[in-house]
């Protein structure tokens, strides 16, 4: 069935990249996301690429897509204090809208001083 | 930019009462969803919503979950009868325009069973 896996906690330095790193499970995924929750907060989707594209690149954020490994990541250049937020990866088979996406478990990002 | 809007933030219900959450979606967004995220486990998919029927529901769905567009805005979930395990996060989340393939997500209910 469909799994999508991710580390529970990663803690870097205030300026230092962090990298968040997901596997999945469907060989079919379409779209992978990557999702922000801050404390009290929605979910705020930060990125997402389409399968058949290997990086893609916004601002800070660097995806990297392995489709063969089934590996996706997310890169935060100069992480700051106000990235402290969990990191859902996500994916969908489904190129229609009504897809339903598939969740991780979320990495807690924390940023030392 | 537009957003999804639920109310309420927080809800507290007894056990067997019904509860009604409510969703705004983005306005020109045609597809709409329901999730929830049980404290400490992952957001699970509950239902897709497209054209005024249920395009997908998940095995969590069952008979005392419902969903209905009373009008051209809200997008509404039902739980007729509530169990301590529905005690979760609820987003509602809506999709359309030119970016179909993103679902954006609300700021979700808390809903605690007593």
């Amino acid at each position: 069935g469909e799994d999508v896996e991710q580390s529970l906690f990663l803690s870097v330095r205030e300026g230092d990249s962090s990298v968040i790193n997901c596997t999945y499970t469907d060989s079919s995924s379409t779209y992978l996301y990557w999702y922000k929750q801050e404390p009290g907060a929605g979910l705020q989707l930060l990125t997402y690429i389409f399968s058949n594209m290997d990086m893609k690149q916004d601002q800070r954020l660097t995806v990297l897509l392995n489709k063969k490994d089934k590996h996706l990541s997310l890169r935060i250049a100069d992480t700051q204090t106000g990235d402290s937020a969990i990191y859902f990866c996500a994916e969908t088979t489904g190129y229609s809208s009504a897809s339903k996406i598939i969740f991780g478990s979320g990495t807690r990002l924390s940023i030392r001083p | 930019e537009p957003e999804v809007t639920q109310t309420p933030s927080h809800q507290v219900t007894q056990m067997g009462q019904e509860v009604i959450l409510r969703c705004v979606p983005i306005s020109n967004h045609l597809y709409f969803y329901w999730y929830r995220q049980i404290l400490g486990q992952k957001v699970e998919f509950l239902v897709s919503f497209y054209n005024n029927e249920i395009s997908e529901k998940s095995e969590i769905f069952d008979d005392q979950f419902s969903v209905e567009r009373p009008d051209g805005s809200n997008f509404t979930l039902k739980i007729r009868s509530t169990k301590l395990e529905d005690s979760a996060m609820y987003f509602c989340a809506s999709a359309g325009g030119q970016r179909r393939e993103t679902q954006y997500f609300g700021p979700g209910t808390r809903l605690l069973v007593l």
